[in-house]
């Protein structure tokens, strides 16, 4: 199986930071690799797949880099509506998918 | 757009089966494949199962191979689970979702999910 292991944990910020998640997987995955939102009591929202390309409607704050291995989210200035749980995805191993531990974005 | 609305959670006694049902709003069901989530209390999300379009391919997550069994009825616009031999450690929200291939690469996601619902294991 791959392994998906999102750094950090846990992360403190205010309104208008820039934050960056980073996940990284066990082997190489190409840009097989989206992310998602989720807040507490709701499902999954899908922000980026394909590594980079932005889903219709998310707020173009939001960006993802990277390939192979090591991928980055991005949100470029935090709005008090991006605070939540954030989750990187692989699909290289579709439909065996495997997630990352999350990382939770709380409010400093 | 698309609506996936789950039903058939609740508190089963360890040992014993609960069925879910996934109910999509929209012609489009029949043509896409569907999968099964869940999300223990305060942990991750974990895939648990996998059916194509057609139903002719089925994958399961190791965890639940041999208990739960996935199936669709594209006629009725549903998707089912049923979960045998539940264990406490089945215990979490139960998500079904909307598998999509982009015509781009690397475009394999799941970008429609249902609200949940929640499944405990107890005695």
């Amino acid at each position: 199986d791959i392994q998906m292991t999102q750094s950090p944990s846990s992360l403190s910020a205010s309104v208008g930071d820039r934050v960056t998640i980073t996940c990284r997987a066990s082997q190489s995955i190409s840009r097989y690799l989206n992310w998602y939102q989720q807040k507490p009591g709701k499902a999954p929202k899908l922000l980026i797949y394909a590594a980079s390309s932005l889903q219709s409607g998310v707020p173009s704050r939001f960006s993802g880099s990277g390939s192979g291995t090591d991928f980055t989210l991005t949100i470029s200035s935090l709005q008090p509506e991006d605070f939540a749980t954030y989750y990187c995805q692989q699909s290289y191993s579709n439909p065996l998918y495997t997630f990352g531990q999350g990382t939770e974005l709380e409010i400093k | 757009e698309v609506q996936l609305a789950e039903s058939g959670g609740g508190l089963v006694q360890p040992g014993g089966p609960l069925r879910l049902s996934c109910a999509a709003s929209g012609s489009t069901f029949s043509s896409y494949p569907m999968n099964w989530f869940r999300q223990a209390p305060g942990k991750g999300l974990e895939w648990v199962s996998y059916i194509s379009s057609s139903s002719r391919t089925i994958y399961y997550a190791d965890s639940v191979k041999g208990r739960f069994t996935i199936s669709r009825d594209n006629a009725e616009n549903s998707l089912y689970l049923q979960m045998n031999s539940l264990r406490p450690e089945d215990t979490a929200v139960y998500y079904c979702a909307r598998d999509l291939t982009g015509a781009g690469s690397y475009q394999i996601y799941v970008d429609v999910w249902g609200q949940g619902t929640t499944v405990t294991v107890s005695s």
